[in-house]
């Protein structure tokens, strides 16, 4: 069966803080896999990865895929308040559709 | 460019009844994937159309189904409706059926059902 795990689960970090969130998959046929971040309404697209080890970046955030080692980081540099919201990481797998299987999401709290 | 629109936002329904929603994809957008959302089980994938055919589909009981037209939008369709098909259903949209691409997600639909 297709599984996509996210660790923490749960992250609380101080504004200004850098933060990794990490993604591993057990899939069977890897198409890509994609960051979203989702505060209290639908998932907003970060990143999409195809390739290992190039990085996507946009702005503070930074995603790189291993497909190797099958798993993929997400990292947020000097934090905001903002940035607190749900992270999902989600892979797309080939069965002749547009099908994500997601993890569980990593549930990221910013203090003041 | 407008986003994925999603009607509507928020819904109350009886055990027993059937609902149906809708979902009209990014202008250009020819695949349409719907997801169920809820605390316990997350994210998950429920069917996909693309060019009005269902390409796949995942594990959920025969009560749900869904439709495409020809202008892309599509209707998903809950019937005997349970207390647990309260969650929030998502339907994203991509622009092709192949390759990789980005799905792009509508703001959801709450169903609640009493």
């Amino acid at each position: 069966e297709d599984k996509v795990v996210q660790s923490p689960l749960s992250l609380v970090v101080h504004e200004g803080d850098t933060v990794t969130l990490n993604c591993s998959y057990e899939v069977t046929n890897f198409r890509s896999l994609l960051w979203y971040k989702q505060e209290k309404k639908a998932p907003t697209f970060l990143f999409m990865l195809t390739s290992s080890g190039i990085e996507k970046k946009s702005g503070r955030l930074s995603s790189i895929l291993d497909k190797k080692e099958l798993f993929s980081i997400l990292n947020i540099t000097a934090t905001q308040t903002g940035d607190s919201a749900v992270y999902l990481c989600a892979v797309s797998i080939i069965q002749g559709a547009q099908k994500l299987v997601f993890g569980q999401g990593t549930r990221l709290t910013i203090n003041p | 460019k407008a986003g994925v629109t999603q009607t509507p936002r928020y819904l109350i329904k009886t055990r027993g009844q059937q609902v149906t929603l809708s979902c009209s994809p990014i202008s250009g957008h020819r695949s349409v994937s719907w997801y169920q959302q809820t605390p316990g089980q997350g994210l998950q994938f429920l069917f996909e159309y693309f060019s009005e055919t269902q390409r796949n589909k995942g594990n959920f009981p025969g009560r749900f189904s869904g439709r495409q037209f020809s202008n892309s939008r599509s209707e998903m369709n809950v019937s005997t409706l349970e207390l647990g098909d309260s969650a929030l259903y998502l339907c994203a949209s991509s622009p092709t059926g192949q390759g990789a691409h980005e799905q792009y997600f509508g703001p959801g639909t709450r169903l609640t059902v009493t």
